[in-house]
């Protein structure tokens, strides 16, 4: 099976950097995914990665060692709008040969003027 | 992106009735859709995937007999909570699958309470 651990709860300030870590283990892996749910809505995507490196994609930056069985989400210049839970998510393939995406534990985000 | 609606987004039920929650994908075929289950403050569990023409396959811990998964289109899946009880009282959420960069679209979820 997967398992995914992230930090439960980050505060930072607005216009500050803030890094999220996810840890992972996995019985096959195609690649890490990271989420963003606001309050009572639904998730929306924000990254994808592959293959070892950092990929960015505006404020926001993703990385994965898959070595290390670690990736993690880079926000910068935080605004107030990006308070949120972040969701990393692992795909990979399930007992039935298709191709499924668990979730991790999430990390509550809270930026502070 | 592809858009995913679902629908009801909100539902209140007694306990022992049962209640339909449907997700339409709108832009394109998704042969595949996915049940995800979210409890307050914590992480999306899928609950089962489910496929076009055929049966849905589940979760470890699913019961298939009270959640019933029905996929008779390419556009739409629905989701039975047989029986409900309090405990089953969540925020249900089902997704689509870009088949090019894997990424999720999910509805805008179903909040259900079991009274």
């Amino acid at each position: 099976g997967q398992s995914l651990e992230q930090p439960s709860e980050v505060t930072a300030v607005e216009g500050a950097i803030v890094q999220i870590n996810c840890t992972y283990q996995t019985s096959g892996f195609y690649g890490l995914s990271w989420y963003q749910q606001h309050d009572g809505g639904a998730p929306t995507f924000l990254s994808y990665n592959a293959l070892d490196g950092l990929e960015e994609t505006g404020r926001f930056s993703s990385f994965l060692s898959r070595s290390d069985s670690y990736g993690y989400l880079l926000l910068q210049e935080l605004q107030m709008k990006d308070s949120a839970s972040y969701f990393c998510a692992v795909r990979a393939p399930n007992s039935g040969g298709y191709q499924k995406v668990t979730f991790g534990t999430g990390t509550k985000l809270q930026v502070i003027p | 992106g592809a858009v995913v609606s679902q629908h009801p987004s909100w539902v209140i039920c007694k306990s022992g009735t049962s209640v339909k929650i449907e997700c339409r994908s709108l832009d394109f075929q998704a042969t595949t859709m996915f049940w995800y289950r979210q409890f307050p403050k914590q992480s999306l569990m899928l609950m089962a995937t489910s496929n076009e023409g055929s049966k849905a396959t589940y979760e470890q811990g699913v019961e298939k007999d009270k959640f019933l998964i029905n996929h008779a289109s390419l556009t739409l899946s629905t989701l039975t909570v047989t029986s409900a009880h309090p405990e089953d009282s969540s925020f249900y959420i089902c997704s689509t699958r870009d088949r090019n960069t894997g990424e999720l679209f999910f509805g805008e979820g179903s909040r259900l309470t079991v009274l």
